[in-house]
């Protein structure tokens, strides 16, 4: 079943901050952070392997919930470069990866 | 040198014709994946591919076959086209669980 994010789209200014939500109703092994820009393919960004684990990209981190089956995006101090659709990505003891349902984020000068 | 890369890049077919779409790999991955995204922008799984043994055939009609000639190339034949198949589809290799994506086919059928 597909992991579930949210919000389903957001808006910012250069300079803010969001978070994006990913939610699995399966025991996850791994959750993968992506982002596709309009027109391209979705590019890798992080994976956090174990529970609690966070990790950073650029100003791009996220944390990873094991118990909750749940992981967090957060893109700090906004740029432009950001804007883009992110894709949490989730594999069972099978690696069988499944992205969530997207979260659209524009950000605007 | 493209690690992942798929022709052709655009696809426009009438209904009912059988077309396919080629994927190479050149990064040394035992798994290699095929996803469909749609209009709204879902990146579904069809299938998944391990040292070219079929591991996942997600709820795909029949008229979808992958084909596996090696480990570096997931080709993707569609058989008997349908309106509904219009959609981007992208192959896709992985090491572990970090996934390289080709640049994406966009199949139109009229």
């Amino acid at each position: 079943q597909q992991p579930v994010q949210s919000p389903q789209a957001v808006i910012l200014r250069e300079g803010e901050d969001a978070v994006i939500n990913c939610s699995s109703s399966k025991a996850l092994y791994s959750v993968h952070w992506y982002r596709q820009k309009h027109g391209e393919a979705p590019v890798f960004l992080m994976i956090l392997l174990k529970g609690g684990e966070q990790k950073g990209h650029e100003k791009i981190s996220a944390s990873f919930n094991e118990k909750k089956q749940q992981s967090s995006l957060y893109l700090t101090a906004s740029q432009l470069s950001y804007s883009g659709t992110y894709f949490c990505g989730t594999a069972d003891n099978t690696d069988k990866l499944i992205f969530g349902t997207g979260t659209r984020l524009q950000v605007f000068p | 040198d493209t690690a992942v890369s798929q022709t052709p890049k655009y696809l426009v077919t009438q209904m009912g014709n059988d077309k396919s779409i080629k994927c190479e790999q050149n990064l040394g991955h035992d798994t290699m994946y095929w996803y469909k995204q749609d209009s709204k922008k879902f990146l579904k799984i069809m299938f998944s591919y391990n040292n070219k043994e079929l591991i996942i055939n997600e709820t795909v009609p029949n008229r979808f076959s992958p084909k596996s000639p090696d480990k570096a190339h997931l080709n993707l034949h569609i058989n008997s086209l349908e309106l509904g198949d219009s959609a981007v589809y992208f192959c896709a290799s992985s090491h572990g669980a970090k996934a390289f994506f080709g640049q994406g086919t966009r199949l139109t059928v009229v």
